[in-house]
């Protein structure tokens, strides 16, 4: 069965740190490239980074740059986001998406994990 | 504020039709193929339409996409109360750099 399981969610204060993982199984990790999408509380859908299959090609949403960081470990079958001075507002259901074979759409998707930014 | 614009909600009767608009610009829609996602209360979301109107394995016909210029649409056709779901477009932009982007998202009642 193809899965997507993110991990690494919690609580932490403005300023600090957290690091999100994405395991993957059922599918060849490597050959796919790889999303971060967040969703604050009663909110809709936001892009937050992409890592192509052999992390040549990274982008970011504007509101991450700089403090956010995308990587992979293809041999681990895993997609990492570690994210830095967090703010209130990257408060989120963090999901990690799978682009489509020759396509970019995200066809699969974790369940989510939750990152509370608060003081 | 969202790059593409859609409506904030719509309803129809079960067993009617409903239509969902995207609208974009030529640095998003107008360049790129459109993604149509359906998220279900206290769900991930899922793949409904991918590159403006195919659908996935196991998605019914009776979800259809289109495009035109800088505007896409989605249609669902014979509703039914498991439809009710937030539904959200998205696609590439490259107007200040690349990154995909989202529609607010259209909030479907079936009434």
């Amino acid at each position: 069965e193809v899965q997507l399981v993110e991990s690494g969610g919690g609580l932490v204060q403005p300023g600090g740190s957290l690091r999100l993982s994405c395991a993957a199984s059922g599918f060849t990790f490597s050959s796919y490239s790889m999303n971060w999408v967040r969703q604050a509380p009663g909110k809709g859908l936001e892009w937050v980074s992409y890592i192509s299959s052999s992390s040549s090609t990274i982008y970011y949403a504007d509101s991450v740059k700089g403090r956010f960081t995308i990587s992979r470990d293809n041999a681990k079958n895993s997609l990492y986001l570690q994210m830095n001075s967090l703010r209130d507002e990257d408060t989120a259901v963090y999901y990690c998406a799978r682009d489509m074979l020759g396509a970019t759409d995200m066809d699969v998707w974790g369940q989510g994990t939750t990152v509370t930014v608060s003081s | 504020q969202s790059v593409l614009t859609q409506p904030p909600s719509v309803s129809a009767a079960p067993g009617q039709k409903v239509t969902i608009s995207c609208s974009g610009s030529s640095s998003n829609i107008g360049n790129n193929y459109v993604s149509w996602y359906q998220q279900l209360p206290g769900t991930a979301p899922k793949l409904l339409i991918y590159e403006n109107n195919k659908r996935p394995s196991g998605i019914p016909d009776r979800f259809s996409g289109s495009k035109s210029g800088t505007s896409a649409t989605l249609g669902i056709t014979g509703l039914q109360t498991g439809d009710e779901a937030d539904y959200y477009c998205g696609t590439w932009d490259s107007s200040l750099s690349v990154r995909k982007v989202f529609g607010g998202g259209t909030k479907l009642t079936v009434l």
